[in-house]
């Protein structure tokens, strides 16, 4: 089956400082990648997904992710960690020609002043 | 503009008891899902839906079953309530396999 690996329950770092959150996947064959954020007490909206068109993908709030075949990995990042990102992060797969969305254990990112 | 709505938003349950949370959404989105959210497992499937009248099980369906009468809408029932259902359960739809997934704002279950 189909599975993600999400390295870090948590993450911290300090305001302005680079954000990693790394994620990999098992699969001979690339499947869909996606990654979520959920803020406290909400539902998870998505912050960017890879389909195969770029191997460098741009998502909302400054957030990027890079696909890396041999490495089956696809982790996040941002150049510049703000207060307000503090959230759970999780990335999630879909194999190609299925249609369930498989979620890693997420990554709690805590951001200090 | 709605989205995906989920009712109730809390619910306390005694073991035994029976219930079911309500998914609706207004983007007539083929593809719906159940998830449950433990701390430190992320999301685990339950079960989905690809389209009126149909449902397939997911990683943990044991004691839950699921109904898509409406193409909208897509229940999901506990028939006997365990404190191992103690969670919290999220709907989400999605236009495609491989489109941008919705949640609702999910419902926070305690089984006693």
């Amino acid at each position: 089956a189909q599975s993600v690996t999400q390295l870090g329950s948590h993450v911290s770092v300090s305001e302005g400082a680079l954000v990693l959150l790394r994620c990999n996947y098992s699969s001979s064959v690339p499947p869909y990648l996606f990654w979520y954020v959920q803020y406290p007490n909400q539902g998870l909206q998505l912050l960017l997904k890879y389909t195969s068109a770029a191997t460098l993908v741009k998502g909302i709030n400054g957030f990027e992710a890079e696909f890396k075949k041999s490495e089956t990995s696809f982790h996040l990042t941002k150049p510049s960690a703000h207060m307000s990102d503090a959230a759970e992060y999780f990335c999630a797969v879909t194999p190609r020609g299925y249609s369930t969305l498989t979620f890693g254990k997420g990554t709690m990112l805590l951001v200090s002043p | 503009n709605a989205g995906v709505t989920q009712t109730p938003k809390f619910r306390v349950l005694k073991t035994g008891q029976s219930m079911t949370l309500l998914c609706a959404q207004d983007m007539n989105h083929e593809y719906m899902y159940w998830y449950r959210q433990d701390p430190g497992m992320g999301l685990r499937l339950i079960h989905y839906s690809v389209g009126e009248g149909t449902t397939a099980k997911g990683e943990v369906p044991d004691g839950y079953n699921v109904s898509r009468l409406k193409k909208q809408n897509f229940l999901l029932g506990l028939e006997s309530a365990a404190p191992s259902q103690t969670s919290v359960y999220f709907c989400a739809s999605t236009e495609g396999a491989f489109s941008e997934a919705f949640f609702g704002q999910g419902t926070r279950l305690t089984v006693v």
